[in-house]
């Protein structure tokens, strides 16, 4: 199993703050997705990344994807209540094969 | 909703009864995953297949755990004698083989199983 480390754990930062949440493993990932989820649901996907130094943006979201392949970066600008939410990571060795996550980035945005 | 759906959402059942779950892939997706969630932890990945192959097994995937895709298209987890650390979420995904975007999981809402 290929680890993957989560940082921060929890989160609590109000509506227009910017934050960064960061995926860390010793393994080579050929892909990493990032997915957000509610309570009591499933993970949402949110973005793939798969060629090392990418950074792919969605709306106020920024990934970035390490040069190595061994970390990804996820960063929120301008935060709002609707992106509260576990936002957790996930590596793929091989592509197809079973996903390794991280604990997730618990994150509370307050008004 | 052409999404990966799962059946039932919920399950409360007592110590040592037998449950199963049913997962309904996206229709084109040939690749079927299920995984485990606990509460504060990421999902674990139990088991997966190809069509109706099933193709790699967890080391969490004990005897007591069984899985089928018995015609490539919807899969069924059961659990046989139940125990309280059965106690989970129980997420399907799936993703296509083929194409560009092979290495995409889909979720579906996820099982929440209590054991009492």
């Amino acid at each position: 199993t290929q680890l993957l480390e989560q940082s921060p754990q929890f989160l609590s930062i109000q509506e227009g703050e910017n934050l960064t949440v960061y995926c860390n493993s010793s393994s080579v990932f050929s892909s990493l997705q990032w997915y957000r989820q509610e309570p009591g649901e499933g993970p949402v996907l949110l973005v793939t990344v798969v060629t090392g130094g990418e950074v792919k943006k969605l709306k106020r979201l920024t990934f970035q994807f390490g040069d190595a392949r061994k970390d990804s970066s996820l960063h929120i600008t301008a935060a709002q209540p609707g992106d509260t939410g576990l936002y957790l990571c996930a590596g793929e060795a091989n592509s197809g094969y079973a996903l390794n996550f991280g604990k997730g980035t618990s994150l509370l945005v307050t008004p | 909703d052409t999404g990966v759906s799962q059946d039932p959402r919920h399950k409360i059942t007592k110590r040592g009864q037998n449950v199963t779950f049913r997962c309904d892939p996206i229709s084109e997706h040939n690749r079927l995953y299920w995984y485990r969630q606990t509460l504060g932890q990421g999902p674990e990945f139990l088991t997966y297949f190809q069509n109706e192959a099933q193709l790699e097994k967890s080391r969490l995937l004990s005897d007591r755990f069984s899985a089928e895709r018995p015609k490539g298209s919807f899969s069924t987890l059961e659990i046989q004698r139940t125990e309280q650390g059965d106690s989970a979420m129980y997420l399907c995904a799936s993703s296509s083989v083929t194409g560009l975007s092979s290495y995409e999981q889909y979720f579906g809402p996820g099982t929440r199983l209590t054991v009492t």
